[in-house]
């Protein structure tokens, strides 16, 4: 059965940092490109960016909104997808989800909130 | 960036009635990377549709999609109650990814 299983979410301040977290099972990691995607409350889905599989040499691609300030990296040996996040805004309060993608997005993770406040 | 446009943004409909939700993009997607989601209140997102018109496993057959080019539709040929959620498209035809600000579908 494949899992994905976020952690990490909570409360930070403006201009702080936090590390996002997304445990895998079931499936050949190393096989599939795995996404981060956020939802703030009440609004639409916004993808942040991927990182590749090993085929692709696990590069990543960006959305505009948090290149340079989110890094998405993964821990092949242990399966766990990482979502570095930076100088956080308000703006990035939201529901946090890793998905797989493979014809779309076949697999979500049940999500983690993040609230950016002072 | 290629903006996908949805619409309506909420509809409202019977039991047993047919119903159509568009997404119209910005720019030509391949009909191979256009897919849509379904998502229930409180709940992540599930794959439904996949390269236009193929149904993610166990989505009911009653659900359909089609489209090309810049334009994509989801139908379903008679709602049931359960299919009230929020209906997003996503394209994949370049970077960034994105989706569009989903259809809600309510049921009366």
């Amino acid at each position: 059965e494949v899992k994905l299983v976020e952690s990490g979410g909570g409360l930070v301040q403006p201009g702080g940092s936090l590390r996002l977290s997304c445990a895998t099972s079931g499936f050949t990691f190393t096989d599939y490109y795995m996404s981060w995607v956020r939802q703030p409350p009440g609004k639409a889905l916004e993808w942040l960016g991927f990182i590749r599989n090993k085929a692709n040499g696990y590069t990543t691609e960006y959305s505009a909104s948090v290149k340079g300030r989110f890094t998405i990296s993964r821990d092949n040996s242990q399966s766990i997808l990482y979502l570095q996040m930076n100088t956080l805004r308000a703006e990035d309060s939201a529901t946090y989800y890793c998905a797989r993608e493979t014809t779309g997005f076949d697999y979500w993770g049940q999500g983690t909130t993040l609230t950016v406040s002072s | 960036e290629n903006v996908l446009t949805q619409s309506p943004a909420i509809m409202s409909a019977s039991p047993g009635e047919k119903v159509t939700m568009t997404c119209r993009a910005s720019s030509s997607v391949s009909s191979s990377y256009l897919h849509w989601y379904q998502q229930k209140s409180g709940a992540s997102p599930k794959l439904w549709i996949y390269s236009t018109s193929n149904l993610a496993s166990g989505v009911p057959a009653r659900f359909s999609g089609s489209g090309s080019g810049t334009s994509y539709s989801l139908t379903i040929s008679s709602v049931e109650a359960e299919d009230a959620a929020t209906y997003y498209c996503q394209q994949y035809s370049g970077y960034p990814l994105t989706f569009g600000a989903g259809t809600k579908l309510e049921l009366k």
